[in-house]
C-alpha cells in the first residue's frame, strides 16, 4: 500500500522556537520522489522542496531542513526560528510512477500556528 | 514569475446548475493535474491530461463531472449537474513531464453549491 502519514493535527509554537514537521510515508517501490507544500491561510500550494529516493543529502534552504531516511521512511522538516508568516498547512506527499506516470499521495496535513 | 491561474476564484450555485472551472497551465508544461481538496478527504485527484491527452480520470464521478484540454492553454472541469457535495476548492496543477517533475499549483477556485 502506498501512504504518507502526518500524524500531527496541528502543532502550536511561540515565534523563535524550532518546530519539525514530521512524514513517514510507505512504498513498495525502490524509485520515488517526496514532496513538501506549503498551504498558507490564502489557500494556494506552493512548492517547497524534492527529494529522490537515491538522495539521501539532507537540504537546508535558509531557515528550512529536511532530513530524508530512508531506513524508517521518514521525510521530516525543520523550521529554525519559526516566525508568524510560517503559520500554513504543510503537506507532505509521495509521487510514485503508477501505470506510466507520476502520481501525487498527499498526507493529511499538519498544521502550524506560529504565535508572536 | 510563471504561475497557474484558475478562474473563477469562487463560485457560489446552486444544486442542479453547471459548473465550469477553468485553469491555465505554465507555458511550456505539457502536463495538468485536477485536484479537489475537502476538510473529509484532503487533497484527491481527479484526472490527469498529458500533451492534452486525458491519462487517468478515475478519481472523477464520470455521470456528472467531465474534464478537457481544448489546447495546450487551457484545461476545463465541468460539473453537471451540481449538487451540494461538490462543495470543496478545485485545484489545478502543471508540469514539464519527466522523472517525478514538480506539479505547480494553481491558487484554486472554491465552489460552494446551495
Amino acid at each position: 500500500a502506498q501512504k504518507v502519514t502526518q500524524a500531527q493535527t496541528e502543532i502550536s509554537v511561540v515565534e523563535k522556537e524550532d518546530v519539525t514537521l514530521d512524514c513517514v510515508y510507505e512504498t513498495r517501490d525502490t524509485t520515488y520522489y517526496l514532496f513538501w507544500y506549503k498551504q498558507p491561510p490564502s489557500g494556494e500550494l506552493v512548492f517547497l522542496i524534492r527529494r529522490n529516493s537515491f538522495d539521501e543529502q539532507n537540504e537546508i534552504s535558509g531557515r528550512y531542513s529536511w532530513n530524508f531516511q530512508k531506513s524508517t521512511s521518514s521525510f521530516n522538516f525543520t523550521i529554525t526560528a519559526s516566525q508568524v508568516v510560517d503559520s500554513a498547512v504543510y503537506f507532505c506527499a509521495l509521487c510514485l510512477f503508477s501505470g506510466g506516470y507520476n502520481k501525487l499521495i498527499f498526507g493529511a496535513g499538519t498544521r502550524l500556528a506560529v504565535h508572536p | 514569475d510563471a504561475r497557474v491561474t484558475q478562474t473563477p476564484r469562487d463560485k457560489v450555485t446552486e444544486m442542479g446548475q453547471e459548473v465550469t472551472m477553468r485553469c491555465q497551465p505554465i507555458l511550456g508544461h505539457n502536463t495538468v493535474f485536477w485536484y479537489r481538496q475537502t476538510m473529509m478527504q484532503g487533497l484527491e485527484l481527479l484526472a490527469y491530461f498529458r500533451n492534452r491527452a486525458p491519462l487517468d480520470d478515475s478519481g472523477m464521478p464520470k455521470d456528472r463531472f467531465s474534464a478537457e484540454m481544448p489546447d495546450a492553454t487551457l484545461a476545463t472541469l465541468k460539473i453537471q449537474p451540481s449538487e451540494p457535495r461538490d462543495s470543496a476548492v478545485y485545484f489545478c496543477a502543471s508540469a514539464l513531464s519527466g522523472s517525478g517533475e514538480t506539479q505547480y499549483f494553481g491558487p484554486g477556485t472554491r465552489l460552494l453549491v446551495l
